[in-house]
């Protein structure tokens, strides 16, 4: 069975840094790529990104490319989401998702998402 | 302001058949597929139709997906009160290094 598991919330000051993580099990999880997904709250899905664990190549939405960093480590089937200071308007729960196919581009079905990491930016 | 624009709201009676519509552009919809997803209160988004009108495993055939040019649509039918949740479409767009969009979202109440 895929699974997608999330670290859990994060209660954070602006300005800290943080690492939120995502972890995939019951598939290979060099060949398949993960995307990340913001809702703010009580806002609609935002794309963030995308990155093939297999080689780390890294797509990133306009929004988001250089304000988070995507990565993965394969050695333990983990993605990774990062901010090195964040801001109060980084508040949002923030999801993983896998797609059906290995390829993400022309069709990008998200079929499997994590739980979702909530995470929360207040002085 | 999303790439995406769908109606933020509709509604139905139980029974009832509504459609929730999806406009984008020739770099998104116009060239790409259409995927949607719904999301229930408190939970993950799920994938409900995928590749234009097909529906993963699970889905009911109450749920449907079209698309012509650079629009799409979701129809729900024999409308039930579970099918109250957000509703969006997706795609991926072309544009600078091909990432995917979504729209808005539209919130579905069965009155």
């Amino acid at each position: 069975e895929v699974q997608l598991v999330q670290s859990g919330a994060e209660v954070k000051k602006p300005g800290e840094s943080l690492k939120i993580s995502c972890k995939g099990s019951g598939y290979s999880f060099t060949s398949y790529w993960i995307g990340w997904v913001r809702q703010m709250p009580g806002k609609g899905l935002e794309w963030m990104g995308i990155i093939y664990p297999g080689d780390s190549d890294t797509r990133y939405s306009p929004s988001f490319q250089g304000q988070v960093t995507i990565s993965a480590d394969k050695s333990i089937s983990t993605a990774y989401l990062q901010w090195s200071s964040l801001k109060a308007s980084d508040t949002a729960m923030y999801y993983c998702a896998r797609p059906a196919v290995p390829y993400c581009g022309g069709d990008c079905s998200l079929v499997y998402w994590g739980q979702g990491t909530l995470v929360t930016v207040s002085s | 302001q999303s790439v995406l624009t769908q109606p933020p709201s509709a509604s139905g009676t139980p029974g009832q058949r509504v459609t929730i519509s999806c406009s984008g552009s020739s770099s998104n919809i116009g060239s790409n597929t259409v995927n949607w997803y719904q999301q229930l209160p408190g939970t993950a988004p799920k994938l409900l139709i995928y590749s234009n009108n097909q529906r993963p495993s699970g889905v009911p055939d109450r749920f449907s997906g079209s698309k012509s040019g650079t629009s799409a649509s979701l129809a729900i039918s024999g409308l039930q009160s579970e099918d109250e949740a957000d509703y969006y479409c997706a795609a991926w767009d072309d544009s600078l290094n091909g990432h995917v969009v979504f729209g808005g979202g539209t919130k579905l109440t069965v009155l």
